[in-house]
């Protein structure tokens, strides 16, 4: 089955940092662009970070640079967002997403999301 | 920027809805729709403006380019009612604040 899981979320306290993780199955990961995409509680999406297939390029959001990293190990089949000094702002929900060509920028396959709570 | 409208729209079953995504630039056709039910993720319907995705009816179609792009529902169903975001990527990735189609 085609499908994306996340784990690693919680609850951190401010300052604190995360690793979340993406396991991808039911088709050849290392083809497509991945990206993190955010949703905090009763708001709108948010672009977090993207990373091309082979790992080589990746980017993030201004919001988030310098603070969180994207990476992807292709034997594994899986994307990580590393989230270092976190903040009540960066609390919501992470999607890992797949795009719906290969490169596109669209995204076509979510995982069901990760609860990240940022509190003091 | 992307800035979508009407931030509500209240429709009945069988009505068409008409939604718009305006950019604060020029993005040419790289423009997405995405419809997010409550507890659930984004999912992917028009993409490049005017392409529908895989499984998307027919009844959802997009049109525009540049900065100004509409989402039109024809005969909205029961199903259809929901949170809709226009995403663009012409420059960077960002998306619009979200139009929630509600039922009247």
């Amino acid at each position: 089955e085609v499908q994306l899981l996340e784990s690693g979320g919680g609850l951190v306290q401010t300052g604190g940092s995360l690793r979340l993780s993406c396991a991808a199955s039911g088709f050849t990961f290392s083809n497509y662009v991945m990206t993190w995409v955010r949703q905090a509680p009763g708001k709108g999406l948010e672009w977090v970070a993207a990373i091309s297939g082979n790992g080589g390029n990746t980017y993030h959001a201004d919001s988030v640079k310098g603070r969180f990293t994207i990476s992807r190990d292709n034997s594994k089949n899986t994307l990580y967002l590393q989230m270092n000094s976190l903040r009540a702002e960066d609390t919501a929900v992470y999607y890992c997403a797949r795009d719906v060509k290969g490169s596109d920028w669209y995204f076509d396959l979510w995982g069901r999301g990760t609860l990240v709570t940022v509190s003091s | 920027v992307l800035t979508q409208s009407p931030a509500i729209l209240s429709l009945s079953p069988g009505e068409r809805a008409t939604l718009s995504c305006r950019a604060s630039q020029s993005v040419g056709n790289y423009l997405a729709w995405y419809q997010q039910k409550p507890g659930q993720a984004p999912r992917l319907l028009i993409y490049d403006a005017s392409n529908r995705a895989t499984g998307i009816p027919a009844r959802f179609s997009g049109s525009g380019s540049g900065t100004d792009f509409t989402l039109t529902i024809n005969s909205l169903q029961p199903e259809d009612f929901a949170v809709y975001y226009c995403q663009q990527r012409g420059n960077w990735l960002t998306f619009g604040g979200g139009t929630r189609v509600e039922i009247k």
